[in-house]
């Protein structure tokens, strides 16, 4: 079973519209959880950063949440637009091993 | 800062030929890098891990004599995909990560679409 799940796999979204994805780990011990955004046919690129004793943390219109208690993560996209269509990678560094998602397959309409 | 470059971008081979992908920190050194295999819809699978002077690191399943990793410097990595087959077709990528592995950033390079005939 994947240490990181995400959800939901994919979403279709309006242009202008907010959106929110879901991570939810197992992996123990826990150092630190990114959020990557991935365009496709490129490699990941770092949105966030959170360690444990942080809650929030935001990126221009990418708001991350961490909770450690209860093991899960948020990426919140506000007022989308065409170029965030995009894969959304949760990754868990537990240990100094990444744990990948599969990703959240976002795709912003006009 | 911290940008990885990757060589090719893509490639098209015949099955039974070698594929060589170099992997490259253009501004910091990388005293280990990371390769990475993805498929469609996938997670990033972690092949092998490098440091610079010293052997790979394969991760179970993964044959080491089929993916040469060679980390000659500090600032390039390289995967040869030796005899490949149709089924090595993916998206390779590599990271690099600089320093100790506390803080475990990597940064990835912009992958390797491999299509093998």
């Amino acid at each position: 079973k994947n240490q990181v799940e995400q959800s939901p796999q994919s979403l279709i979204i309006l242009e202008g519209k907010n959106c929110t994805l879901q991570c939810n780990y197992t992996v123990s011990p826990f150092s630190n959880l990114r959020w990557y955004k991935q365009d496709t046919g490129r490699g990941p690129v770092s949105l966030t950063i959170m360690t444990f004793s942080e809650n929030t943390k935001s990126n221009g219109r990418y708001t991350a949440t961490l909770d450690a208690d209860t093991k899960q993560s948020s990426l919140h996209i506000t007022a989308s637009q065409l170029s965030d269509s995009a894969s959304y990678i949760c990754v868990v560094n537990g240990n100094n091993r990444l744990a990948f998602g599969k990703g959240n397959q976002v795709v912003v309409i006009p | 800062g911290a940008v990885v470059s990757q060589h090719p971008s893509w490639v098209i081979c015949k099955s039974g030929t070698s594929v060589k992908i170099e992997c490259r920190s253009l501004d910091f050194q990388a005293t280990t890098m990371f390769w990475y295999r993805q498929f469609p819809k996938q997670s990033l699978m972690l092949m092998a891990t490098s440091n610079e002077g010293s052997k790979a690191t394969y991760e179970q399943g993964v044959e080491k004599d089929k993916f040469l990793i060679n980390h000659a410097s500090l600032t390039l990595s390289t995967l040869t995909v030796t005899s490949a087959h149709p089924e090595d077709s993916s998206f390779y990528i590599c990271s690099a990560r600089e320093g100790l592995p506390s803080y475990n950033e990597q940064f990835f390079g912009p992958g390797t679409r491999l299509t093998v005939l």
